[in-house]
């Protein structure tokens, strides 16, 4: 089973500044896709970037982007111009397809608390 | 269509009872699934159904959890005789491609 691993329990950042998170997984396969989700306080799960393994190019989404490693099984996620709003846990996830019954699910790692500071 | 929608948000139960949580999906998304999330913890795989079908069950999920899918629309998850450590958000996601969207989740408590 893939595994994914976020070794940051908990980050800061000075608003306006840039911070990058950290994610590593564990597959064997050669495409899959990999996600960052937000989950502030007592809200639901929000989809903040994807990207494709057969894509070399890391993916960006306004002030969010991701430096994908394939070869190293890295995932970074940075936030840039980091704003009060940003404070949330932050997930890494790996969508697994079993390619025996047609499931599929996402592994989360164990999340990064991020606070920001005004 | 609002996004995916669960509910109750929250759920308070006496050890014991049967509780059950429903999940509407996004429109036309026919994949669905269930996780559970303790706190300081990312949300864990329970089942996944394509359409009706239910295609995977975790190991997590004892013979107490049963989910249903009836004609591939909302989705419920039933947890027969709670104990304690079944307190947990239950999160519905749904999708129809490779993104997931998840509801706001239902927080069960079990005293």
């Amino acid at each position: 089973a893939q595994t994914v691993t976020q070794s940051q329990p908990e980050m800061s950042v000075q608003e306006a500044e840039t911070v990058t998170l950290s994610c590593t997984y564990d597959t064997s396969e050669s495409d899959y896709y990999l996600f960052w989700y937000k989950q502030p306080p007592s809200r639901q799960m929000i989809l903040v970037i994807r990207q494709e393994a057969y894509k070399q190019q890391n993916a960006t989404e306004n002030r969010f982007s991701v430096n994908f490693q394939k070869a190293a099984k890295s995932f970074s996620l940075k936030i840039s111009d980091s704003q009060l709003g940003d404070a949330a846990m932050y997930f890494c996830a790996y969508r697994e397809i079993s390619k025996l019954g047609g499931s599929e699910k996402l592994v989360f790692g164990k999340g990064t608390k991020l606070t920001v500071n005004p | 269509d609002t996004g995916v929608s669960q509910n109750p948000r929250h759920k308070i139960t006496k050890r014991g009872q049967n509780v059950t949580f429903r999940c509407d999906p996004i429109s036309e998304h026919n994949r669905l699934y269930w996780y559970r999330q303790t706190l300081g913890q990312g949300p864990e795989f329970l089942t996944y159904f394509q359409n009706e079908a239910q295609l995977e069950k975790s190991r997590l999920l004892s013979d107490r959890f049963s989910a249903e899918r009836p004609k591939g629309s909302f989705s419920t998850l039933e947890i027969q005789r709670t104990e304690q450590g079944d307190s947990a958000m239950y999160l519905c996601a749904s999708s129809s491609g490779p993104e997931a969207f998840f509801g706001q989740g239902t927080r069960l408590t079990v005293v």
